[in-house]
């Protein structure tokens, strides 16, 4: 199956820094990927879809200016935490669409971001 | 907001005994598919059941799909102290974004 990576696995870093996460389709092209963050024991909320080429469209609720997407190429979508703070504390897996062979989604492994 | 809810939360069993987990949505879809999750890990894609079917199997896991009543189970036979995991379901709408939304999860733990 396709795969989809992510770097870091896991960071920690001091409030009011900014960090960048990158996710890549090390196998197909992803015109589109999609950021998603977890809290401890709970579901993965969607935070915004990430377009190759244009805007991110982000999920009501999501800060767009904290949380900045860029969807470089077609197999690289970054997200960047910027002036993080501990309540950014999460668990953020990407994703992306196998496009025009199915719906299915191949996740990256996750990224486990700590704030001091 | 659009998240879909599985029931039960929680779950616990013993090895060998079947699982069952329920998941409602709330629009019209594509696709469903299920994951398992391991703790602090990530996602195990598992089967994808496509809005055209009714019934998957894969292995130990069956999946149902009724899109009248906006629902999918997911049975896992014969059930094994490895398939301690919290399970989801996640939902692909028919707007054709791909854009994948996810259950509250059930939290599965098979007692040897």
């Amino acid at each position: 199956g396709a795969v989809v990576s992510q770097h870091p696995s896991w960071v920690i870093c001091k409030s009011g820094t900014s960090v960048k996460i990158e996710c890549r389709s090390l196998d197909f092209q992803a015109t589109t990927m999609f950021w998603y963050r977890q809290f401890p024991k709970q579901s993965l909320m969607l935070m915004a879809t990430s377009n190759e080429g244009s805007k991110a469209t982000y999920e009501q609720g999501v800060e767009k200016d904290k949380f900045l997407i860029n969807h470089a190429s077609l197999t690289l979508s970054t997200l960047t935490v910027t002036s993080a703070h501990p309540e950014d504390s999460s668990f953020y897996i990407c994703s992306a669409p196998q496009t025009g062979i199915s719906y299915e989604q191949y996740f990256g492994p996750g990224t486990r971001l700590t704030v001091t | 907001s659009q998240q879909g809810e599985e029931d039960p939360q929680a779950l616990s069993i013993q090895e060998g005994e079947n699982a069952t987990m329920n998941c409602s949505y709330k629009t019209s879809i594509n696709n469903l598919q299920w994951y398992r999750q391991n703790s602090g890990r990530g996602l195990v894609h598992l089967i994808l059941i496509r809005s055209n079917e009714r019934e998957k199997h894969s292995g130990r896991l069956r999946v149902t799909l009724d899109t009248s009543k906006k629902s999918s189970s997911l049975l896992i036979t014969a059930s094994r102290a490895a398939d301690t995991a919290s399970y989801f379901c996640a939902t692909a709408t028919t707007s054709g974004t791909y854009k994948y939304i996810f259950g509250t999860g059930t939290r599965l733990k098979v007692l040897a």
